[in-house]
C-alpha cells in the first residue's frame, strides 16, 4: 500500500510568480485535502475535493486553487505569488468526504514554498 | 470561530518523568485528533476520539477527552527520547470540512 506522494518536495519562487503542487492520494483513498503549514504553527485547511469537486473552501482567497482527477490525485495552484505563501503545503488523503465519519487523514510529506 | 489552544507550546522534560499536554478548544465538537510531527517529516495519526469520555493508549501516551469541558489531554508516561517530536490536536468541525488545528507543543526528552 503507497502512502500518500508530494512533488517537488521543495520549491523557490518569486513574488508573483505561479506555483503547482501535486499530491498523489493514498490507495484506496478519494479525498484529498490542502493545508498550509507556517513556520513554528499548525496547519491552516485550504480546501478539500471529493470525487473531483472542491467539498469544502478554508479562509483562503480564490488565487488558491486546485483539482482533483479521475484516479483521486490532485493539484494545488497558487496564483500572483506573495511572500506570505512561504510555507509548507501538506496534502493529506482520506475515503468518504466528510460524510464517512471520523476524518482521519494520511498526509503527504509536504511541498516546502519560499517565496522571495 | 472555532478555536484551539494547546499548552505547553514547548516542553523540555528528563527521560522517565511524567507529563500531560492539554488542548482546549472554543465550540462544540465531539471529534478530537491527535498527530505527531517529527522535524522535517509530515504529520503521524496518533489518536482518534469520537465521543464524551473516550481513551485511547498507544505504548506510553494516552490521550482523553471531555466535550463538557472542551478539553482532551495527551498524557506521557516515563518519557524516553524518541517520543522527542511536535505534537498537534486537532478538532473536527461539525458543518465544516476542515480540521481546526492547535499551534502545537514541541517536547523536547533529554536522556
Amino acid at each position: 500500500e503507497t502512502g500518500v506522494t508530494q512533488s517537488p518536495t521543495h520549491l523557490i519562487k518569486t513574488r508573483g510568480q505561479q506555483v503547482t503542487l501535486r499530491c498523489s492520494s493514498q490507495s484506496g483513498h478519494n479525498t484529498v485535502s490542502w493545508y498550509q503549514q507556517a513556520l513554528g504553527q499548525g496547519p491552516q485547511f485550504i480546501f478539500q475535493y471529493y470525487r473531483e469537486e472542491e467539498n469544502g473552501r478554508g479562509n483562503f482567497p480564490p488565487r488558491f486553487s486546485g483539482l482533483q482527477f479521475p484516479n483521486y490525485s490532485s493539484e494545488l495552484n497558487v496564483n500572483a505569488l506573495e511572500l506570505d505563501d512561504s510555507a509548507l503545503y501538506l496534502c493529506a488523503s482520506s475515503f468518504g468526504g466528510r460524510s464517512s465519519g471520523a476524518n482521519v487523514l494520511t498526509f503527504g510529506a509536504g511541498s516546502r514554498l519560499t517565496v522571495l | 470561530e472555532l478555536k484551539v489552544e494547546q499548552n505547553p507550546l514547548f516542553l523540555s522534560m528528563q527521560e522517565g518523568k511524567n507529563y500531560t499536554i492539554y488542548c482546549n478548544y472554543s465550540t462544540t465538537s465531539d471529534r478530537l485528533y491527535w498527530y505527531r510531527q517529527d522535524p522535517g517529516k509530515s504529520l503521524e495519526s496518533l489518536f482518534v476520539l469520537l465521543s464524551n469520555g473516550a481513551v485511547k493508549q498507544e505504548g506510553r501516551l494516552m490521550a482523553s477527552l471531555d466535550t463538557k469541558a472542551r478539553l482532551s489531554t495527551l498524557h506521557i508516561t516515563a518519557a524516553v527520547h524518541d517520543l522527542s517530536a511536535t505534537y498537534f490536536c486537532a478538532v473536527d468541525m461539525d458543518s465544516n470540512y476542515q480540521l481546526i488545528w492547535g499551534a502545537g507543543t514541541k517536547l523536547i526528552i533529554k536522556p
